[in-house]
């Protein structure tokens, strides 16, 4: 079981838009900065938002980020079928140690 | 480009040990703190560990401590973790992941990821 709380699974069609929500506490998400990603079927996991609402150069600002006290949310709008992907939120959870990394369940994003 | 490649996974039976490695490129290795992050089969990401720059900071994930070691070669850009007392439950596709300072932190994120070695344990 994981420690943030993510849904299973969204969908939406192309070009459209949709949300994916991160719940946490305030030892984790309401302590910390999130980060998500992006994990491509067979591919590794690739840094999509860091800081809450920070784009890696080369993301496209289809993908935007927020946090609200211990609850995170990542949106992309223009919906592509190259999006369709798992994405996990992560953080550290500071009453364990400044590193201990915690991770959503991940959802799986399906482009209709 | 900054680059992390993963090796040293196999067929291990329980009881038994193993070491990955992830030889790091493209940046200045001794100058970002370094994690080991796990996936089972289907399954979510699980952070296991990880060490800074000066190897002077090390964290374990409760399922790992007492069984797992993680160490850094900074010479030879190289991370490590020693996996031993091997379960079932440690079956996972082992990424290593690069922090964004040199001690643990979440800001930044994990911003670059080799391509996973998988370990399977099973007698």
């Amino acid at each position: 079981q994981s420690v943030l709380t993510q849904p299973p699974s969204v969908s939406a069609a192309p070009g459209q838009k949709v949300t994916i929500s991160c719940s946490g506490s305030s030892s984790d998400i309401g302590n910390n900065y999130v980060s998500w990603y992006q994990q491509l079927p067979g591919t590794a996991p690739k840094l999509l938002i860091y800081d809450n609402n920070e784009r890696p150069s080369g993301i496209p600002d289809r993908f935007s980020g927020s946090k609200s006290g211990t609850s995170a949310t990542l949106a992309i709008t223009g919906l592509q079928a190259g999006d369709e992907a798992d994405y996990y939120c992560g953080t550290c959870d500071t009453s364990l140690s400044a590193g201990h990394w915690v991770f959503g369940g991940g959802t799986k994003l399906t482009v209709l | 480009e900054a680059q992390l490649l993963e090796s040293g996974g196999g067929l291990m039976q329980p009881g038994g040990s193993l070491r990955l490695s992830c030889v790091a490129s493209g940046f200045s290795f001794s100058n970002f703190a370094m994690n080991w992050v796990r996936q089972a089969p289907g399954k979510g990401l699980e952070w296991v560990s990880v060490i800074s720059g000066s190897s002077n900071t090390i964290y374990y994930a409760d399922s790992v401590k007492g069984r797992f070691t993680i160490s850094r070669d900074n010479s030879r850009n190289t991370l490590y973790l020693q996996m031993n007392s091997l379960r079932a439950e440690d079956t996972a596709l082992y990424y290593c992941a690069k922090g964004e300072f040199v001690v643990p932190a979440a800001m930044g994120g994990l911003d670059v990821w080799g391509q996973g070695t998988t370990v399977t344990v099973s007698s």
